[in-house]
């Protein structure tokens, strides 16, 4: 069965550190969105993407960036990880191009930055 | 920007009542919203969507509605049960270019045996 995939699932590291998490679909969406989910806000849109080479920005991206060279995968990488970046981060893709449609999320990754 | 506001934070409720949970949203072109069901430890799930030119839609035992003039729309569960539990979530989105969904905050519903 298609699925997305996160990891690592739960990490731990230091402030001033770089940190990557790893997101892969085999559903072959087009689009792809990385979320951070905190205690009353919800899920905040931090990066997404159309499409390969395509990326934008979200509500909240300062002090991260994503890359995407194929279409399966959208790593998410903290340049310089900092505590207020502690949070469950959730990958998700969609089908649709031509208007908005089902998300499905990944299981999320929880990071701590202590 | 879009703004999705939601309430309540939390909900309980008796098993067998109905639960209801309502949003509103700031942009009035938005056209898309729906609602995601979020278990313990999982990624969120979606369960059920509106679009803007259907006032009403049912699945079975939960039902959204949509007022346009308003701009809010809510969930309803009728005959809740146990495993109804879970954090619950409304989005909406616009039919443009960045067909993004905004988020509400979450209802944590608690559904008591």
């Amino acid at each position: 069965d298609a699925e997305i995939t996160q990891s690592p699932r739960h990490k731990i590291t230091e402030t001033g550190r770089q940190v990557t998490l790893a997101c892969h679909q085999t559903w072959n969406h087009n689009n792809m969105f990385w979320y951070r989910q905190d205690l009353g806000h919800g899920l905040r849109l931090i990066h997404y993407s159309y499409g390969v080479q395509d990326t934008n920005k979200g509500e909240v991206s300062d002090g991260y960036s994503v890359s995407r060279s194929n279409t399966e995968d959208l790593p998410l990488t903290l340049e310089s990880a900092a505590s207020s970046q502690t949070s469950v981060y959730f990958c998700a893709s969609s089908e649709s191009r031509v208007s908005a449609g089902e998300l499905f999320f990944g299981e999320g990754s929880r990071l701590t930055v202590l | 920007g879009e703004n999705v506001e939601q309430h309540p934070s939390t909900l309980s409720v008796q098993e067998g009542d109905s639960a209801v949970i309502k949003c509103t949203y700031s942009d009035s072109a938005s056209n898309y919203f729906p609602w995601y069901k979020q278990e313990l430890g999982k990624g969120p799930q979606l369960i059920i969507d509106i679009r803007s030119n259907v006032g009403e839609k049912k699945d079975q035992r939960i039902a959204v509605t949509l007022n346009k003039t308003a701009k809010h729309f809510s969930l309803h569960i009728t005959e809740t049960q146990p495993e109804d539990s879970a954090v619950y979530f409304c989005a909406a989105s616009k039919r443009d270019s960045s067909y993004k969904l905004i988020f509400g905050s979450g209802t944590r519903l608690l559904v008591r045996p």
